[in-house]
């Protein structure tokens, strides 16, 4: 069974960068299935950052688009997430799944980051 | 963005007992090729969604029969036939007919 595990800083400083990592294991980073970001705020639940497929195509949130890079390391089994120019209104826990075919199917536990000084 | 309207917001049930959860989509989510975009999912306390149903009215794998979806366009239900006390939880519908996924705002589900 295919199994999701973020990683990554619990604390960002405002206007600096969120980078966090899912690794996936169980299964292929390179299988017909696109991987996502969510994240959920107690102000907004449930929001859908991105998505990346393992040859690069991406789709972003355009509400997020100008601040968020997705990107994939196949040789690692893992995808990342990297958003920019962070505010206290970005912290949230943040939920990496695979989805497409299946609508996020899988999903990690989470991890909450906190953006503050 | 396609916006996704649940009702209710809470739902206190008595064990043994149907909960209904209704799910309105701003837009039709019915695809060309006749599938339909609508997902249900369960996030217990302190754990992330788990998908539970999927167009409308699939069951994902390991999902108990008590679980069931049903409508189409933009009206949708989740019904809970007989609830468990592992059910209780918040319940999510989401969009995935295009970008970006939505999801609607969620219903709690407690016993009474």
């Amino acid at each position: 069974q295919v199994q999701l595990e973020e990683s990554g800083p619990g604390l960002v400083k405002p206007s600096g960068t969120l980078s966090l990592t899912c690794a996936v294991s169980g299964g292929s980073i390179s299988s017909d299935n696109f991987w996502s970001w969510v994240r959920q705020s107690p102000g907004k639940g449930l929001e859908w950052i991105g998505e990346i497929y393992h040859r690069g195509d991406t789709h972003y949130n355009p509400s997020l688009k100008s601040r968020v890079t997705i990107s994939v390391d196949k040789s690692m089994n893992q995808f990342s997430l990297r958003m920019y120019s962070v505010t206290a209104a970005d912290t949230a826990v943040y939920y990496c799944a695979r989805g497409d075919p299946l609508p996020l199917d899988y999903w990690g536990q989470g991890i909450l980051v906190t953006v503050s000084s | 963005d396609i916006v996704m309207t649940q009702n209710p917001l809470s739902l206190s049930v008595t064990p043994g007992q149907m909960a209904p959860i209704s799910c309105k989509s701003s837009q039709s989510l019915l695809q060309r090729d006749g599938k339909t975009h609508l997902s249900w999912y369960l996030q217990k306390p302190g754990q992330p969604p788990q998908l539970l149903i999927y167009e409308i009215s699939k069951r994902f794998s390991g999902v108990p029969e008590r679980f069931s979806g049903s409508g189409s366009g933009t009206d949708f239900t989740l019904n809970i036939s007989r609830v468990e006390a592992e059910d209780v939880g918040l319940y999510y519908c989401m969009q995935s007919l295009q970008f970006p996924l939505t999801f609607g705002g969620g219903t709690k589900v407690e016993l009474k």
